[in-house]
């Protein structure tokens, strides 16, 4: 059985530094193929992908933030670290992680995560 | 922020037949990349209904299917059944921008 979990803070503040740490069971990131992918809903509106990193650490990010993320994989504990700079009110949202299993690049995520919500206030 | 437009919500009755489109361009469904779907009940993750295109995971019903031709994709819900109540989310890959995994704008579908 695949599972992921993410974990982190529920509340930062305008300008901090957010870390999330997804933390999976049941596959390995040193696989051949395999991806962990996050992905984040703001209260009550649509996903938005934000980074993915594969299994040999070769690493991907949302055009639009790409200069706040960094995504990072710990193969030996079974985690992906993401971290997003500048936090901004307009960041608040669940963040979840999901697996992704590289075909090209037409890939899909499964499972997911139940995700955390983030909320970012002062 | 979506590249991928989806109605807003869809209606039924139990037991008839929705549909949901997914409209793209030529950077990503025209392009020839596949599209996902995904559901996603009240207050819980999305889940994988759909992949590449019109193929459903172990465990999804065959009430549920999807096409894709040119720009654009559809998920069809055959046979609505009040726990099909839920967002719906297409997925696929543009290549513009050096390349992003995209998400539909998400329809909501209520079981009348």
């Amino acid at each position: 059985q695949i599972t992921l979990k993410e974990s982190g803070p529920t509340l930062v503040k305008p300008t901090q530094t957010l870390t999330l740490t997804c933390t999976f069971s049941g596959f390995s990131l040193s696989t051949s193929g395999v991806g962990v992918g996050w992905i984040r809903q703001p209260p009550g509106k649509a996903l938005e992908w934000l980074a993915l990193i594969y299994w040999n650490d070769d690493k991907r990010y949302s055009p639009s933030l790409k200069s706040r993320l960094t995504i990072t994989k710990d193969t030996s504990k079974n985690q992906v670290v993401l971290t997003m700079t500048n936090m901004d009110p307009v960041d608040t949202a669940t963040y979840y992680c999901a697996r992704q299993i590289a075909v090209a690049v037409n890939n899909w995520f499964d499972p997911w995560g139940q995700g955390t919500l983030v909320t970012v206030s002062s | 922020q979506s590249v991928l437009t989806q109605p807003p919500s869809v209606s039924g009755a139990p037991g008839q037949r929705v549909t949901i489109s997914c409209t793209g361009s030529s950077s990503n469904i025209g392009a020839g990349y596949d599209v996902h779907w995904y559901q996603q009940l009240p207050g819980t993750a999305p889940k994988l209904l759909i992949y590449g295109n019109s193929n459903r995971p172990s465990g999804v019903p065959d009430r549920f299917s999807g096409s894709k031709s040119g720009t654009s994709a559809s998920l069809a819900i055959t046979g609505l059944q009040a726990e099909d109540e839920a967002d719906y989310y297409c997925q696929s890959y543009d290549s513009s921008l050096s390349g992003r995994y995209v998400f539909g704008t998400g329809t909501k579908v209520t079981v009348l």
